[in-house]
């Protein structure tokens, strides 16, 4: 079975400043994806960016990027010019891949990421 | 295009009673897959149905039931209510792709 950890419950950072998140994984397999879920107060979770874990090429979204390190297990997101907006909590996620239909996500505990003005 | 909504978003039910919440995937999405999120936890895979089927479980007991429809869209029961079952309930949507679109969820409480 897949873990998936995220040791800093909370974390705070200045409006305009660099953040970054951590997260560690366990798991047996090859062919995964790895991805950062945000749930702000409206409790809608919305992606904010995806890594496949064949890619060596760290994935890039706009302010967001991370920092994939395959054999450590470990895939951290970093901020970049944090905005108030971005006040929510962030969870890690990890998906095999199995063929077929089968698309299930396995959560870390999630941390809450307070940008302070 | 409206997303993937859930209702109702709040639910006020006595243990012991049975629930049913709902859940429309994002327009041309094909399975749906359902999550329990309690308090200060992350989401728990619940079940995913795919062409009506159940395709994949987690850890949850038989209580937890659910079923697709033709046009997509899928229920989430849960019968025997117990005290523990209070949690944000989240659907997620695919197209066969791992992309999921989650609803804003349905807020349990079990009194």
């Amino acid at each position: 079975a897949q873990t998936v950890t995220q040791s800093q419950p909370e974390m705070s950072v200045q409006e305009a400043e660099t953040v970054t998140l951590s997260c560690t994984y366990d798991t047996s397999e090859n062919n995964y994806y790895l991805f950062w879920y945000k749930q702000p107060p409206s409790r809608q979770m919305i992606l904010v960016i995806r890594q496949e874990a064949y890619k060596q090429q760290n994935a890039t979204e706009n302010r967001f990027s991370v920092n994939f390190q395959k054999a450590a297990k470990s895939f951290s997101l970093k901020i970049s010019d944090s905005q108030l907006g971005d006040t929510a909590m962030y969870f890690c996620a990890f998906m095999k891949l199995t063929g077929g239909s089968n698309y299930k996500l396995t959560f870390g505990k999630g941390t809450l990421l307070t940008v302070n003005p | 295009d409206a997303g993937v909504t859930q209702s109702p978003t709040h639910l006020i039910k006595t243990r012991g009673q049975q629930v049913t919440l709902r859940c429309s995937p994002k327009s041309g999405h094909d399975t749906v897959s359902w999550y329990q999120q309690a308090l200060g936890q992350g989401p728990q895979f619940i079940f995913q149905y795919y062409e009506e089927e159940e395709r994949q479980r987690g850890n949850f007991p038989d209580r937890f039931s659910g079923h697709q429809f033709p046009n997509y869209s899928s229920e989430l029961n849960v019968n025997a209510l117990l005290l523990g079952d209070s949690a944000l309930y989240l659907c997620a949507s695919s197209l066969q792709g791992v992309e999921a679109f989650f609803g804003q969820g349905t807020r349990l409480t079990v009194v």
